[in-house]
């Protein structure tokens, strides 16, 4: 059965760092999402996207965050300058035809 | 703007007892509601949904979901818990809005079953 995929499983990082979390969705899927879980708090959507582009996006995604397919078959999710606040799970999901999102296993990120 | 309500953050229920977690939804069209699960260290797996029609939904590992307009709810409930249920159960709403269908979370129930 197809599944979305997500690396690396855990990432530390200095506050500040850059860090690109990827995530390959199921293919021939055409709608993408990036979530995030801090921990003991619920799941918070951060952005959607398609056709290319980000559809639409909460207060949470700034200018520090930016997502792109840079390959037809990645999708990536990049903050810039991470802070301390960006420690959480963050999980990718895609979406088919139907209105079912299939989320991948999380990428669990640490910032000290 | 779209909410769920999860009542009940921690539910514990003895093996071969009902399980029934809560779910209250708010939603200005009519919802797209979802429940999902999340093992420890895992991600989050579909349980059921509910789009339109029959307003009792059957998903997987034996729960079921019934949509109830008048009380805007979702309840999950399983007849007979097992240890293998003990997890955490997210309720979702789906937002049509905007080209996707965005979910909105409650903040989880955590189920546990005791022998």
């Amino acid at each position: 059965e197809p599944e979305v995929t997500q690396t690396p499983s855990h990432q530390v990082t200095q506050m500040g760092q850059e860090v690109i979390l990827r995530c390959v969705p199921i293919s021939n899927h055409l709608y993408f999402y990036w979530y995030r879980q801090i921990l003991g708090q619920k799941v918070e959507f951060l952005v959607s996207f398609y056709n290319n582009e980000i559809s639409e996006k909460s207060e949470i995604f700034d200018d520090q965050f930016s997502v792109e397919r840079p390959d037809g078959s990645n999708f990536t999710l990049k903050i810039r300058s991470t802070k301390l606040e960006d420690s959480a799970m963050y999980f990718c999901a895609s979406q088919g035809a139907s209105e079912t999102q299939y989320f991948g296993p999380g990428t669990r990120l640490l910032v000290l | 703007a779209q909410s769920v309500t999860q009542l009940g953050s921690h539910v514990s229920v003895s093996e071969g007892a009902l399980v029934l977690l809560r779910c209250n939804y708010s939603s200005s069209v009519p919802p797209y509601l979802f429940w999902y699960v999340q093992y420890p260290n895992q991600g989050l797996q579909l349980l059921l949904k509910y789009t339109t029609g029959a307003t009792l939904v059957k998903g997987i590992n034996g729960f079921e979901a019934e949509f109830k307009k008048s009380e805007t709810s979702f309840h999950l409930t399983k007849p007979s818990a097992h240890m293998s249920d003990a997890a955490e159960y997210f309720c979702a709403v789906s937002d049509l809005r905007g080209g996707g269908n965005k979910l909105t979370f409650g903040t989880g129930t955590q189920l546990k079953v005791e022998l």
